[in-house]
């Protein structure tokens, strides 16, 4: 198993709230991912991060946020749930490295599965 | 979209069959790996092959990849019940330094 933790697990919350999913490595890597993901199906890349106060939007749009300001820890933010927002939410971390030797293997946590009422 | 697609989309077999899946990409490539879900769990990398080689083996896989036809194929032999869990396909692109490209996945049942 990877060193790489998602907090909490589960999570059943009402519209409109305002939550944080953690997301936390002990591995050092300095390139961190946020993928949403429905049961069975493809993973969309949401946020992702290549080091400390760096921050990328990923292919599909989503009115989340994250956040980078130590290594190890990469929050994602969600300012007011709604039920289009019910899905599994996956972090991965992968080592540092690019150019043609990198192999960007990519490390992930059991996931966060949020559903919104 | 860059997104890669794995054939077929699902698959059912005995146990101790054979399992092949197939994985389609569109952009060239520095590395194709291999990633393995279970079901409500995140994923677990399986295998990687860089775009100079042409078969891999690990255990009871077999990768294969033909960068003229942009795909890789996943072979496990003599499958087993514990291997039931979808399978995805993922490329680094050649400049190694964006994200990793995800297929759409292989759902794999194997009855026992």
């Amino acid at each position: 198993e990877a060193d790489i933790y998602q907090t909490p697990r589960y999570l059943v919350i009402g519209t409109g709230k305002k939550i944080t999913l953690e997301c936390s490595q002990t591995m050092g890597h300095d390139k961190m991912y946020w993928y949403q993901q429905d049961p069975g199906m493809e993973l969309h890349l949401i946020h992702y991060s290549y080091g400390v106060n760096s921050t990328e939007k990923g292919d599909l749009s989503s009115e989340s946020t994250v956040s980078r300001i130590r290594t190890e820890h990469f929050p994602l933010t969600l300012e007011s749930a709604r039920p289009s927002h019910t899905s599994q939410y996956l972090c991965a971390s992968s080592p540092t490295g690019s150019g043609v030797g990198a192999k960007n293997i990519q490390y992930f946590g059991a996931g966060t599965r949020l559903s919104v009422l | 979209s860059q997104q890669g697609e794995e054939d077929p989309q699902a698959l059912s077999i005995q146990e101790g069959e054979n399992a092949t899946m197939n994985c389609s990409y569109k952009t060239s490539i520095n590395n194709l790996q291999w990633y393995r879900q279970n079901s409500g769990r995140g994923l677990v990398h399986l295998i990687l092959i860089r775009s100079n080689e042409r078969e891999k083996h690990s255990g009871r896989l077999r990768v294969t990849l033909d960068t003229s036809k942009k795909s890789s194929s996943l072979l496990i032999t003599a499958s087993r019940a514990a291997d039931t869990a979808s399978y995805f396909c993922a490329t680094v692109p050649f400049s190694g330094n964006t994200p990793l490209v995800f297929g759409k996945g292989t759902r794999l049942s194997v009855i026992a």
